[in-house]
This record gives C-alpha cells, sequence and structure tokens, in this order.
C-alpha cells in the first residue's frame, strides 16, 4: 500500500506555466517531506524538502507548499522551462527514520 | 568523486538465470540501499543498509539478496530470475545525519527478464 500518494501521474505544461504537483499522506509521524527530481536515464537527485514547521519553502522556481491539518504538501514549478521535463516523486520519513516511503511519480513535459 | 556507480546499465535474463547488480559509493556514506523502480509505481525499498555486515528487509525483498562486506559495496543478488523482476534497479547511499538525510543515487541497472 503506497504510503504517500501523489496525482497527477503525468501533466503537460506550456512554457513560461506554472506545474503543480500533489500528495497527500496518512501517518501522521511522517515529518520530512523532500521532493526528487528525474531526469529520462538518470538516477533521481534531491530538489527540495520540507519540514512541517513551515508552511512553505522556495528555492528559485521550486516552491512546497504544506498543509499538515490536510496532510497534503504540493510541488509547485513557477515559470515553467522545457529544462524542467522530468519524472518528479514526493516522498516522506519519519522522526528518527531514515528510509522514505515514495509516491508513485509524476511526469511533467514542459512545451516550448 | 565518482558518487554511486552501478554495473551493468542493461542486462537480460532469461528465466531461471542468477546475477549479481553491482553498486559502489566513493563519498564513505554509512546506509546504503537498494530501490526497484516499476512505471506509475514510484521506488519500492527491497533492501538495506546502516553500515558494513548489517542488512535488513525493505518493502519487497523477496526473490533478491544482499550482502554488505565493505562501506563502499552493497551488491543485490538475483537468484531464479522471474519476469516479475523485470524493473529498473537503483542504489542510493545516506550519510546518516539525522532524519532525512539526502539520499545519492545511482544511474540504475534496466533489468529484462524474458
Amino acid at each position: 500500500q503506497q504510503q504517500v500518494k501523489q496525482s497527477p501521474q503525468s501533466l503537460i505544461v506550456q512554457k513560461g506555466g506554472i506545474s503543480i504537483i500533489n500528495c497527500a499522506y496518512e501517518n501522521t509521524a511522517f515529518d520530512y517531506f523532500p521532493w526528487y527530481q528525474q531526469f529520462p536515464g538518470k538516477g533521481p537527485a534531491l530538489l527540495i524538502a520540507i519540514r512541517p514547521d513551515v508552511s512553505e519553502k522556495k528555492e528559485g522556481r521550486f516552491t512546497i507548499s504544506f498543509n499538515k491539518s490536510a496532510k497534503q504538501f504540493s510541488l509547485h514549478i513557477m515559470d515553467s522551462q522545457p529544462g524542467d521535463s522530468a519524472t518528479y516523486f514526493c516522498a516522506a520519513a519519519g522522526s528518527g527514520d531514515y528510509k522514505l516511503s515514495f509516491g508513485a511519480g509524476t511526469t511533467v513535459t514542459v512545451r516550448a | 568523486n565518482a558518487g554511486v556507480t552501478q554495473t551493468p546499465k542493461f542486462r537480460i535474463l532469461k528465466i531461471g538465470q542468477s546475477m549479481t547488480l553491482q553498486c559502489t559509493q566513493d563519498m564513505n556514506h554509512n546506509y546504503m540501499y537498494w530501490y526497484r523502480q516499476d512505471p506509475g509505481m514510484g521506488l519500492k525499498l527491497i533492501y538495506y543498509s546502516v553500515g558494513a555486515g548489517i542488512t535488513d528487509k525493505g518493502e519487497v525483498p523477496n526473490g533478491y539478496n544482499v550482502s554488505r562486506s565493505t562501506t563502499e559495496d552493497f551488491p543485490l543478488r538475483l537468484e531464479l530470475a522471474a519476469p516479475s523482476q523485470t524493473s529498473v534497479y537503483f542504489c542510493a547511499s545516506s550519510y546518516p545525519q539525522g532524519q532525512g538525510d539526502e539520499q545519492f543515487f545511482g544511474p540504475g541497472t534496466r533489468l529484462t527478464v524474458l
């Protein structure tokens, strides 16, 4: 059973548009929420991460929004570029746990 | 630093054959992991290790075995390959700094079992 549910499975956005990927979890012990980015033929790489003591974290064009009461978090890619075309995975880990539970992934295609 | 390296990149096996997927990291990371990635299923943890000589099962360990004789190497063994093991396999490592350590992934091995 997927501990972290991710949607949509895929999305297409025009260059300059906003990509939004949503994740939901049930385990209230989770308190670390990273996003990994994977390009075709490569391994995933950490993009950005958040802990529940903040509701938002921004790094460049990438922003994580976190809603603790709803047990949801999302990734926003502002001003999407063709180079952002990749698969994005949300993940979660519990306090003191180094193992990650991954979502199913979202393939983002940015059209020029 | 080469980071996490995996060999081979691609492999085709026949049902019932065995093979070992190699993984090496040069970052002196204590923790190492093996994942499989199937379309639409995300990354599933097969086995992990917190140091040389210590391994434990993850979410989907059946049909696989691991060993960790050194800090650098964490090979994954497939015995009696089955079509259900057709997947892309990723090795990863992390340095224990507390909860939420960044995991560094290798480039993957694409395995097909026919």
